[in-house]
């Protein structure tokens, strides 16, 4: 798996969009971008992924580069309960392969009122 | 998304006794399944990947001896922490692969006393 550099910390205020930043420069060409967070002493939840287009569900919007070497996820009107840990990893898809994640350190985002 | 059931949420043991984790897919079967460790402050650290009817591949540094891993059925998998002392005390972990995304378990809170 490709590693990915997440900013350690974000703040954000209640209502705002949170944008929260993505660098995976040596991704390969089958390797896709998910996005999961954690929030405190839970399993972590499944927000989105994308290989190259942009994409949006109800929890989120993923931006990718056209070079794919970097990447954003938005949450449109953060709550406070957006407040968790966001992590970035880029792995290829398909059944065998996709709990198998290589986990940074992620971003840990704060929601304030 | 699917459901993957974790038991216990937590548990506290004495050290040098055994403790065992279920995790449970409740409406999809699977037949790979991983298990993360994830100490305080810290993120997830993959331990084993198990397939339904063979034996379990463990990480690096992670005692196959020590973290009993039987993948018993389609919809369960046991990791049974064998001595525990309180170095294992940890958040436990476990994640079924679906065809695009990881269903994460709750977790388990170990603390070994």
């Amino acid at each position: 798996d490709a590693k990915t550099t997440q900013p350690p910390s974000m703040d954000c205020a209640e209502g705002r969009a949170a944008n929260l930043p993505c660098n995976h420069s040596t991704i390969s060409g089958n390797e896709y971008v998910y996005w999961y967070r954690q929030i405190h002493s839970q399993g972590p939840q499944y927000i989105i992924h994308g290989l190259k287009n942009n994409e949006t569900n109800e929890m989120a919007s993923l931006i990718i580069t056209e070079d794919r070497k970097s990447s954003t996820l938005i949450l449109p009107h953060a709550t406070l309960r957006d407040t968790a840990v966001y992590y970035c990893i880029v792995r290829v898809e398909g059944n065998t392969n996709a709990g198998k994640s290589t986990f940074g350190d992620g971003t840990t985002l704060t929601v304030k009122p | 998304g699917a459901v993957v059931s974790q038991h216990p949420s937590w548990v506290i043991c004495k050290s040098g006794t055994s403790v065992k984790i279920e995790c449970r897919s409740l409406d999809f079967q699977a037949t790979t399944m991983f298990w993360y460790r994830q100490f305080p402050k810290q993120s997830l650290m993959l331990m084993a990947t198990s397939n339904e009817g063979s034996k379990a591949t463990y990480e690096q540094g992670v005692e196959k001896d020590k973290f009993l891993i039987n993948h018993a059925s389609l919809t369960l998998s046991t990791l049974t922490v064998t001595s525990a002392h309180p170095e294992d005390s940890s958040f436990y972990i476990c994640a079924w692969t679906g065809l695009t995304e990881a269903f994460f378990g709750q977790g388990t809170r170990l603390t070994v006393v």
